[in-house]
């Protein structure tokens, strides 16, 4: 049973267009929402991470949107970039420990 | 920079052979990790450690266990390798405190079970 719902699987974006990515989850208690960047042949890294206090958080051409009644957030990517080409996950924890839940990933093609 | 490095990148064993799979970060991580990727499901947790010594059972620990005798470092052993074990696994290490500590990945290792 997956804790973290993302779609969709695979995305193709036209250079400088927008990618977006949407996840939903179920268990209220999560608290932190992160969301990870995956290049082929490397482990994923940190790219934004929200917590539900706020419903936007951006950072550069990165934005998350959360909605915290609907249970649902999503990663905006402006002006994508062939660069941006990667698998991106969704994920999140909750209280002490730093343990994460990760969503299915959604591989991303920035077409140029 | 911190740096979780993972001793194979390929490993090919066979049915029934017990396989150990090394990890070992830098940045003295209170937390250590071990998920495995497959596709279209995302990062599954196996097991994590908080401390030295101490494991506890993520998602999917079946037919897995773990060791941690010093705190930088984390190994996934696999009992009785079996073909449904065939996927990619990642290690991870992080602080203790999620709001500010990301989790920091190792390149991977793609294990092949035959």
């Amino acid at each position: 049973q997956q804790q973290v719902k993302q779609s969709p699987q695979s995305l193709i974006v036209q250079k400088g267009g927008i990618s977006i990515i949407n996840c939903a989850y179920e268990n209220t208690a999560f608290d932190y929402f992160p969301w990870y960047q995956q290049f082929p042949g490397k482990g994923p890294a940190l790219l934004i991470a929200i917590r539900p206090d706020v419903s936007e958080k951006k950072e550069g051409r990165f934005t998350i949107s959360f909605n915290k009644s609907a249970k649902q957030f999503s990663l905006h990517i402006m002006d994508s970039q062939p660069g941006d080409s990667a698998t991106y996950f969704c994920a999140a924890s909750m209280g002490y420990g730093n343990k994460l839940v990760f969503g299915a990933g959604t591989i991303l093609r920035v077409k140029s | 920079d911190v740096k979780v490095t993972q001793s194979s990148r390929y490993l090919v064993k066979r049915t029934g052979e017990k396989v150990f799979l090394e990890c070992v970060q830098d940045m003295d991580h209170e937390n250590m990790f071990w998920y495995r990727q497959d596709p279209g499901l995302g990062l599954r947790l196996i097991y994590f450690s908080y401390d030295v010594k101490m494991k506890e059972k993520g998602d999917i620990p079946e037919g897995y266990s773990v060791s941690r005798e010093k705190k930088e470092r984390f190994s996934l052993i696999l009992e009785s390798a079996s073909t449904n074990q065939t996927s990619m696994y990642l290690c991870a290490s992080s602080f203790l405190d999620h709001y500010n500590s990301p989790l920091h990945f190792g390149n991977g290792t793609r294990l092949t079970v035959t």
